[in-house]
């Protein structure tokens, strides 16, 4: 089977540099993702690792160590647009079974 | 289309009818997922098409469920005979192939009273 684990709820400030981490345990492993989500709204597609070290997209960056199981999201220069839930996604079974974590909550606060 | 395209966005049904919620992806997106997201929680796999083929369908709850991509294009998940359980928002979401980015539609909110 394939499972997730990252942590529920964090709160950083503006300004502030925050890393969500993210445990899996799959079948087949075929990358690594994130999603943002806004109340309300629908997921959308952050970053994605197939391979070991750091993806970097502007602000947000994204690590990944598969011998470890493990991924983090960075989120740097905090802004209060980014306070929202964050998601991790693992592709097995030949990357089509897409699935995701439970969340983290991130509040951004003044 | 510009974007992943669900239908209807609300519905309101009475326990035991059937139900039936549509997806039109990306046109060029051969992979088309479906979940189930309850407030507060991650998308629940339920199924997954790649084109007409369905290669899982191990996250659908119940034989209640069921979904169909005859085309390879647009998409629909049928919901027999719905309990107060199945209320929830179900999601569809398109990706050129695995393992790429997936595009997710607004979402249907099902209620059933």
């Amino acid at each position: 089977g394939q499972s997730l684990e990252q942590p529920s709820e964090v709160t950083a400030v503006e300004g502030a540099i925050v890393q969500i981490n993210c445990t899996y345990q799959t079948s087949g492993f075929y990358g690594l993702s994130w999603y943002q989500q806004h109340d309300g709204g629908a997921p959308t597609f952050l970053s994605y690792n197939a391979l070991d070290g750091l993806e970097e997209t502007g602000r947000f960056s994204s690590f990944l160590s598969r011998s470890d199981s493990y991924g983090y999201l960075l989120l740097q220069e905090l802004q209060m647009k980014d306070s929202a839930s964050y998601f991790c996604a693992v592709g097995g079974n030949q990357g089509g079974k897409l699935i995701f974590g439970q969340g983290t909550e991130l509040s951004v606060k003044p | 289309g510009a974007g992943v395209s669900q239908s209807p966005r609300y519905k309101v049904t009475k326990r035991g009818q059937d139900v039936t919620l549509r997806c039109d992806p990306i046109s060029s997106h051969a992979t088309l997922y479906w979940y189930q997201q309850a407030l507060g929680q991650g998308p629940e796999f339920l199924t997954y098409f790649n084109y007409e083929a369905q290669p899982d369908k191990s996250g659908l709850p119940s034989d209640r469920f069921s979904a169909e991509r005859p085309e390879g294009s647009i998409s629909t998940l049928t919901i027999q005979r719905t309990e107060q359980r199945d209320s929830a928002m179900y999601r569809c979401a398109s990706s050129l192939a695995t393992n790429t980015e997936a595009f997710f539609g607004q979402g249907t909110r099902l209620t059933v009273v």
